[in-house]
């Protein structure tokens, strides 16, 4: 699985949006790109996924660059109880026998803070 | 309601005994999983299971082990072979290759 690079920590005043980046330079052609949060002390929440085409969803949209080796997580009005550690992983697009690839790789995230 | 169900949330053992860690769910998802959280890290893959009789190892396997007997449930046992249990303990299930639910979690702390 590509590794991902993330920023550590992010502020966002509520009620603004809030963009997310994550850098995956290594992805292959047929790797998702999937975000998680976790608030703390609970477990994870999935948010999106994509593979080359902008998606949108009740929680968020996700915008992913033309060379793939980029994404944008975006909130588009961020509330306090969208303070969580962010997660962007990227994750093969087939399943085998074996599971492998339904592995998800967490790395350490953003931590986002919404402030009042 | 459906979801995933881990108990207990907290759990206190002496050091040198196994304890079995709890999961079940009730979405019908062929595939579950357990992971580890060490504070302020990420999550790390135990073991995972993609159908009943069947499991294989994720990349920290040592000192644990699973069964899968049924559908809805995949226990993880922690041996008195891991030399560092204290942790958050994550179960969490798929069906196919779409996203993964997750548990509230089981944090455990050796005393």
């Amino acid at each position: 699985d590509a590794k991902t690079t993330q920023p550590p920590s992010m502020d966002c005043a509520e009620g603004r949006a809030a963009n997310l980046p994550c850098n995956h330079s290594t992805i292959s052609g047929n790797e998702y790109v999937y975000w998680y949060r976790q608030i703390h002390s609970q477990g994870p929440q999935y948010i999106i996924h994509g593979l080359k085409n902008n998606e949108t969803n009740e929680m968020a949209s996700l915008i992913i660059t033309e060379d793939r080796k980029s994404s944008t997580l975006i909130l588009p009005h961020a509330t306090l109880r969208d303070t969580a550690v962010y997660y962007c992983i990227v994750r093969g697009g087939f399943m085998n026998y074996g599971g492998a690839t339904n592995k998800l790789i967490f790395g350490t995230g953003t931590l986002l803070a919404v402030q009042p | 309601d459906g979801g995933i169900t881990q108990s207990p949330k907290y759990l206190f053992r002496k050091e040198g005994q196994n304890v079995t860690l709890s999961c079940e769910q009730n979405l019908n998802h062929d595939a579950m999983y357990w992971y580890r959280q060490d504070p302020g890290q990420g999550l790390r893959l135990i073991y995972y299971s993609q159908i009943v009789n069947d499991f294989q190892k994720g990349d920290i396997a040592e000192g644990y082990s699973v069964s899968r007997e049924k559908k809805e449930s995949f226990p993880l046992t922690v041996t008195s072979a891991q030399k560092n249990p204290t942790a958050f303990y994550l179960c969490a299930s798929s069906t196919g290759y779409n996203e993964q639910f997750f548990g509230p979690g089981t944090r455990l702390t050796v005393l």
